[in-house]
């Protein structure tokens, strides 16, 4: 399977800092990226999906001017959590596609964020 | 979207096979069974899919009935590494955006 990483893994941080969580598709060209986040005891929640070079599409929900999509290469996107909150604590998790039709998806090991 | 229903939890014991279903009624003729786990604090890893056959692998078997309505990710000797959430997904294409549900948490009992 893809070789996906995720950095960090985990992080802490004060109420009203930011945070910026990078993903990486290690052995493949990503031009398709989606964000999920996983809230304690809930399912995977897709935030976004972004195309390599191209703005991001939020989901009903999510506020696109505090969770910031970077794609600007097909091996890197960037989450970046503005001014975050104690509710914004949760497990987010990236999921890179290739341009090909696949049968499976990658998914990023994760990044569990900790908002005091 | 079409939606899939599984048991909130299950139980096995170690060594023992595994059938966890799932029921997809709405599902539409161009619909692929997904199966992904989610082991703790960690991603979700691809386990199997199928569109109308049984399907096997190293991971596991599918089972899809003839109607298409039900389906049952099989596994066959459960280790306590199986311990994970369970979603059954339907997908019309392989890479779009996936929508997970509730799941099915496996427990292994040693």
């Amino acid at each position: 399977g893809a070789v996906v990483s995720q950095h960090p893994s985990w992080v802490i941080c004060k109420s009203g800092t930011s945070v910026k969580i990078e993903c990486r598709s290690l052995d493949f060209q990503a031009t398709t990226m989606f964000w999920y986040r996983q809230f304690p005891k809930q399912s995977l929640m897709l935030m976004a999906t972004s195309n390599e070079g191209s703005k991001a599409t939020y989901e009903q929900g999510v506020e696109k001017d505090k969770f910031l999509i970077n794609h600007a290469s097909l091996t890197l996107s960037t989450l970046t959590v503005t001014s975050a909150h104690p509710e914004d604590s949760s497990f987010y998790i990236c999921s890179p596609q290739g341009d090909r039709r696949a049968n499976e998806q990658f998914f990023g090991p994760g990044t569990r964020l900790t908002v005091l | 979207d079409a939606k899939t229903t599984q048991p909130n939890s299950m139980e096995s014991n170690e060594e023992e096979p595994v059938h966890l279903p799932c029921n997809h009624s709405t599902i539409s003729g161009t619909d692929y069974i997904h199966w992904y786990r989610q082991l703790p604090s960690q991603g979700p890893e691809y386990v199997i899919h199928g569109l109308t056959s049984n399907v096997n692998n190293r991971m596991a078997s599918l089972a899809i009935a003839e109607d298409r309505k039900s389906s049952t990710l099989i596994l066959h000797r459960a280790t306590l590494r199986d311990a994970a959430v369970y979603y059954c997904i339907l997908t019309n294409f392989g890479n779009e955006k996936l929508t997970f549900g509730t799941g099915t948490r496996l427990t292994i009992i040693p």
